[in-house]
């Protein structure tokens, strides 16, 4: 996980935005993932990126993908409690080993 | 389809005692991999299995973690003996096809060395 960084903690208001950053290191990539993990329970891939796009909406998520800058941010629309989570972002070695961040641990606020 | 299973969820031993953690991948999934996820940290690829053959096992302690999947399905990890340092979660997790990122978790095995 020493090759990707992310921030480590997001608080947010219900019904407001979140926004999760990841800086990645290689360049070669050609998927990048976000992945969600709830307390006490096992990771579960939220959504995914191709590399020759700049961006992906999936219903509330949106993930954009700044490859100069080697940057990935996943944006979470109308936050509901139920997003509270902690959220990885991996990007795949050469032969498809996953490097995960440290995660950012986004707690939802009423 | 049922998830991929681990067990047990909890355990809890003392330095240089031995433990086991069992694994069972979602059915016809060929690729099992072991994680070790330390407190505060993202996961850390112990051990990747193709079938029952060994595909990456570059990151295993191996003067102390061993692990098989000797018939292709359900997968065993051990720590003999164990070290304070071990206490972390143990993922199981597993894919259709090796090059692939989307990997299907259990819930893990949390792993507390006293």
């Amino acid at each position: 996980g020493e090759d990707v960084e992310q921030s480590l903690f997001l608080s947010v208001r219900e019904g407001d935005s979140s926004v999760i950053n990841c800086t990645y290191t290689d360049s070669s990539s050609t998927y990048l993932y976000w992945y969600k993990q709830e307390p006490g329970a096992g990771l579960q891939l939220l959504t995914y990126i191709f590399s020759n796009m700049d961006m992906k909406q999936d219903q509330r998520l949106t993930v954009l993908l700044n490859k100069k800058d080697k940057h990935l941010s996943l944006r979470i629309a109308d936050t509901q409690t139920g997003d509270s989570a902690i959220y990885f972002c991996a990007e795949p070695s050469n032969d498809y080993k996953l490097s995960f961040g440290a995660g950012t641990t986004v707690t939802v606020r009423a | 389809e049922a998830g991929v299973a681990q067990s047990p969820r909890y355990k809890i031993i003392e330095k240089r005692q031995s433990v086991a953690f069992w694994c069972n991948p979602i059915s016809g999934h060929a690729t099992l991999y072991w994680y070790q996820q330390i407190l505060g940290q993202g996961p850390k690829l112990l051990i990747q299995f193709q079938n029952n053959g060994v595909v990456d096992d570059s990151q295993l302690p191996k003067d102390r973690f061993s692990a098989e999947r000797l018939k292709g399905v359900d997968s065993t990890l051990k720590i003999q003996p164990a070290k304070l340092e071990d206490s972390a979660v143990y993922l199981c997790a597993s894919s259709r096809r090796t090059n692939t990122g989307e990997l299907f978790f259990g819930e893990g095995s949390r792993l507390t060395v006293l």
